[in-house]
């Protein structure tokens, strides 16, 4: 069974920086895309970002909004999922999800908070 | 900026038929954009629907399907049942990532 377990959400100032995590299991971590969404409080579904495998170069691409401020990484020896946060705005507040590389399975996401 | 615009907000009765549609602003959608779709419940975490167009999840009930229809992509509710009431998410494919659609609040009355 594929899980997808998110963690490390929490309330931040502007400004501020936060990682968050992604434990998969029930799939070879390896060898997926995986991508990170983000659902602020009354609103759409939006893309943040993905991560290809190491044996397509690991590369990362980024919607407008976030890139330069947020990198997508990953552990194969974990099978782990990172999403590194910085320059934190209040618009950023949201339930972040990662899924898998077609989207067909979702974590319970993880609530990111900016506020001061 | 790539903008995927469906209808905000749609009704349809208990055992009616009802279709969702999904636009891009860079012109008419094709099989190339890999149109999704997907359902949310309030409080819930986004279940994939349809992917690929037509192609339906092991665990996607008979009664939804997609296609293509007119230069947009079509989420269609066949047999509506009170459990559809929910959201619904299209996703496109673009060359450096995807862009969900606005969502489409659909009511079952």
């Amino acid at each position: 069974e594929v899980q997808l377990v998110e963690s490390g959400g929490g309330l931040v100032k502007p400004g501020g920086s936060l990682r968050l995590s992604c434990a998969a299991s029930g799939f070879t971590f390896s060898n997926a895309w995986m991508n990170w969404v983000r659902q602020a409080p009354g609103k759409g579904l939006e893309w943040v970002g993905r991560i290809k495998t190491k044996t397509d170069g690991a590369t990362t691409d980024y919607a407008a909004p976030v890139k330069g401020r947020f990198t997508i990484s990953r552990d194969d020896s974990k099978n782990t999922l990172y999403l590194q946060m910085n320059s934190l705005k209040t618009e950023d507040t949201a339930v972040y999800y990662c899924t898998s590389q077609y989207f067909d399975y979702w974590g319970q996401g993880t609530l990111v908070a900016v506020s001061s | 900026q790539t903008v995927v615009t469906q209808e905000p907000s749609l009704t349809v009765s208990p055992g009616g038929t009802v279709t969702l549609t999904c636009a891009s602003s860079t012109g008419a959608v094709t099989s190339g954009y890999y149109p999704n779709w997907f359902q949310q419940k309030p409080g819930q975490a986004p279940r994939a629907l349809i992917y690929s167009t037509s192609n339906k999840h092991s665990w996607t009930p008979a009664r939804f399907s997609g296609s293509l229809f007119g230069g947009k992509a079509a989420l269609t509710l066949s047999s509506v049942q009170p459990e559809d009431e929910a959201e619904y998410y299209c996703l496109l494919y673009y060359g450096d990532g995807v862009v969900f659609g606005g969502g489409t609040k659909l009511t079952v009355l």
